[in-house]
């Protein structure tokens, strides 16, 4: 089951914060997330298991809620690196490397 | 040095042919996996293999089969490309078979056209 992401498209002036959030319908074991820039590989960003943790990528940070089944990446000050298309893969409730991704939030930041 | 590399970065073909993408990785990781991304940018998988042995099938065509010669390497060979093959597939690594601890390693992607 694919996960869903919102908001589908945000846009930024270099400075300002930004929330995507991703959910899924299914018990999680843990979280990616992932940044792709136009014409390139996705790039791994960060992992987060399930109990509740929360992590930091410099000015980039997530939560995972398995509860709700949700994870949120939050982007704060952003800058102009930031644009692309963010993903976030859940495993189904498997730890074995099943990803299934979610639609992808294009982030677009400008001057 | 590139570590999850793929060859071609382009292809395109004619519907009816047969064509195949490499992928090597040089970082020494069990799992290597073949994803398809569509036009929509959808991310979606189509096959895993963990030290040369398939693990994870999905509801693709048999017209894709996959080769895993050693674990360093996965390649894909497409019999009687459709126009909805269309599309850019990444090669992907990870350390483990287990999602909670391996981060994927994309390689850049072919991007395959068929007319």
């Amino acid at each position: 089951q694919q996960p869903v992401q919102s908001p589908q498209a945000v846009i930024l002036r270099e400075g300002e914060d930004a929330v995507i959030n991703c959910s899924s319908s299914k018990a999680l074991y843990s979280v990616h997330w992932y940044r792709q820039k136009h014409g390139e590989a996705p790039v791994f960003l960060m992992i987060l298991l399930k109990g509740g943790e929360q992590k930091g990528h410099e000015k980039i940070s997530a939560s995972f809620n398995e509860k709700k089944q949700q994870s949120s990446l939050y982007l704060t000050a952003s800058q102009l690196s930031y644009s692309g298309t963010y993903f976030c893969g859940t495993d189904g409730g498997t730890s074995y490397g099943k990803l299934t991704f979610g639609q992808g939030t294009i982030l677009t930041v400008h001057p | 040095d590139t570590a999850v590399s793929q060859t071609p970065k382009y292809l395109v073909t004619q519907m009816g042919n047969d064509k195949s993408i490499k992928c090597e990785q040089n970082l020494g990781h069990d799992t290597m996996y073949w994803y398809k991304q569509d036009s929509k940018k959808f991310l979606k998988i189509m096959f895993s293999y963990n030290n040369k042995e398939l693990i994870i099938n999905e509801t693709v065509p048999n017209r894709f089969s996959p080769k895993s010669p050693d674990k360093a390497h996965l390649n894909l060979h497409i019999n009687s490309l459709e126009l909805g093959d269309s599309a850019v597939y990444f090669c992907a690594s990870s350390r483990t078979i287990t999602s909670y601890n391996s981060p994927l390693h994309f390689g850049n992607g072919t991007r395959l056209t068929v007319t």
